[in-house]
């Protein structure tokens, strides 16, 4: 049973779409972190966040403590965002740790 | 202002071989993180070390390890290498913090390792 799940796994988008990829994670959390991985592999830190909204430009991440549930909303997308979409969560206790989902493969095509 | 960087970028190993793996954090980070991504599978937890010391590891042999040393750079070595072992291994650094994970972790390139 994976603690943290992504959905969808795959998504296909035209540009200009508006995106949204879901997060949802079984075991209590201290934060959650959106991660965005390019094809040669390099990974960017999107979002950290313990409640509510955060907004980056076209990027918005909310987060449900109580439902256990964050999404990531991409505003007029563009090809340039295609990337993998990851998860993680801040488990562990007193030392913490990152559990990752498996990410969202976002393809936005012109 | 330099971020992480990793060398080398690609290794080949045999099997039963060791690899180390090398990581600079950026300028005032203390907390240098591993992870591993295998082929198919998502990122995992390795190794966090702050301040010298290895503060937590994941779920992961002990022929996994490594150090960190007063510059706070870090080495990760894998011993007794495995065809499973095949994988991108990717170091982050955050700013100094009592718990991973509560502060943004700022990401490497990482490694590529093969093992044949």
């Amino acid at each position: 049973k994976n603690e943290v799940e992504q959905s969808p796994q795959n998504l296909t988008a035209q540009e200009g779409e508006f995106i949204t990829i879901n997060c949802s994670y079984s075991v209590g959390i201290s934060a959650l972190h959106w991660l965005q991985q390019h094809p040669g592999g390099g990974i960017v830190s999107l979002f950290m966040l313990s409640s509510g909204k955060k907004k980056h430009g076209r990027l918005i991440a909310t987060i449900n403590i109580q439902e256990k549930h964050s999404s990531l909303h991409i505003t007029a997308s563009h090809p340039r965002d295609s990337a993998v979409y990851i998860c993680a969560v801040v488990w562990g206790g007193s030392q913490g740790n990152l559990i990752f989902g498996k990410g969202t493969k976002l393809s936005v095509k012109p | 202002e330099a971020g992480v960087t990793q060398s080398p970028t690609h290794l080949i190993k045999t099997r039963g071989q060791q690899a180390t793996l090398r990581c600079s954090p950026i300028s005032g980070h203390t907390s240098v993180y591993w992870y591993q991504q295998a082929l198919g599978l998502g990122l995992q937890f390795l190794l966090w070390y702050d301040e010298g010391e290895e503060r937590n590891r994941g779920n992961f042999p002990p022929r996994f390890s490594g150090r960190q040393f007063p510059n706070y750079s870090s080495e990760l070595n894998v011993n007794a290498l495995e065809l499973e072992d095949s994988a991108l291994y990717l170091c982050a650094s955050s700013s100094p913090v009592s718990v991973a994970g509560l502060e943004t972790q700022y990401f490497g390139p990482g490694t590529r390792l093969l093992v044949l």
